[in-house]
């Protein structure tokens, strides 16, 4: 069975660009997080999807980030314009509905803003 | 207070020693605690998991929770140069629902 997929691993743009990070989710997982790490800090939460409808986007620092799921599948997170400070590792993870089972994560989508 | 406190390390043992890492916690809802290890630019991998308090052996790994003291351990028996990498703590309340919270992570290094 395959894993949380993220694309691209690594990315590098310039301030003011765009970048469109994607996961896909575990197959059948309902359940669909976005958690980022900056440099020095603990990894924290930006949002929760279950299917295509947003849970909790309470984590999310700001309006240039938007975060999709169409169709309760795969999910983007695009950052627009992007800030040095958006620099870090995005991770995405899937799990099933009931809850008890495991939280699964992606490698991470490397982002480097300059 | 930061909900959750982990010492960030490095902390470095000679290969066979037992590790003890450690989490403190203010957030008494928290009722599911996670063990997760973390390879260099890797994602984070699920080891342990236990819901409320007591004691929880996998192998070589024991987890451990005191929800009266608000202190959750991770112990690693005979480690090994493989088990070198950083190591998150990771909570949850109750209702599922809530998103997970992290602790900074221990870098460990176990040497041959």
């Amino acid at each position: 069975e395959a894993g949380v997929t993220q694309f691209p691993s690594h990315s590098v743009i310039e301030k003011g660009q765009t970048v469109t990070l994607r996961c896909d989710p575990i197959s059948g997982h309902d359940n669909l997080y976005w958690y980022r790490r900056v440099m020095g800090k603990e990894i924290k939460f930006l949002l929760h999807f279950v299917k295509e409808s947003k849970q909790d986007e309470s984590g999310m620092p700001n309006n240039r980030f938007l975060a999709e799921r169409t169709g309760g599948t795969y999910s983007t997170l695009k950052v627009q314009p992007a800030e040095l400070e958006d620099s870090g590792v995005y991770f995405c993870a899937s799990r099933d509905r009931d809850f008890g089972n495991t939280i699964y994560f992606g490698e991470g989508s490397w982002l480097t803003v300059v | 207070q930061k909900e959750v406190e982990q010492d960030p390390g490095p902390l470095s043992v000679p290969e066979g020693a037992i590790v003890s890492l450690n989490c403190t916690y203010s957030n008494s809802a928290f009722q599911y605690f996670m063990w997760y290890r973390q390879y260099s630019r890797k994602g984070p991998e699920l080891l342990m998991y236990t819901y409320s308090s007591g004691n929880k052996e996998d192998g070589r790994f024991t987890a451990q929770v005191d929800k009266s003291s608000k202190y959750i351990s991770l112990f690693i028996r005979d480690s090994q140069p493989s088990d070198s990498a950083t190591y998150l703590c990771a909570m949850i309340s109750s209702s599922g629902n809530t998103p997970l919270v992290f602790g900074k992570g221990t870098r460990l290094s176990v040497i041959a």
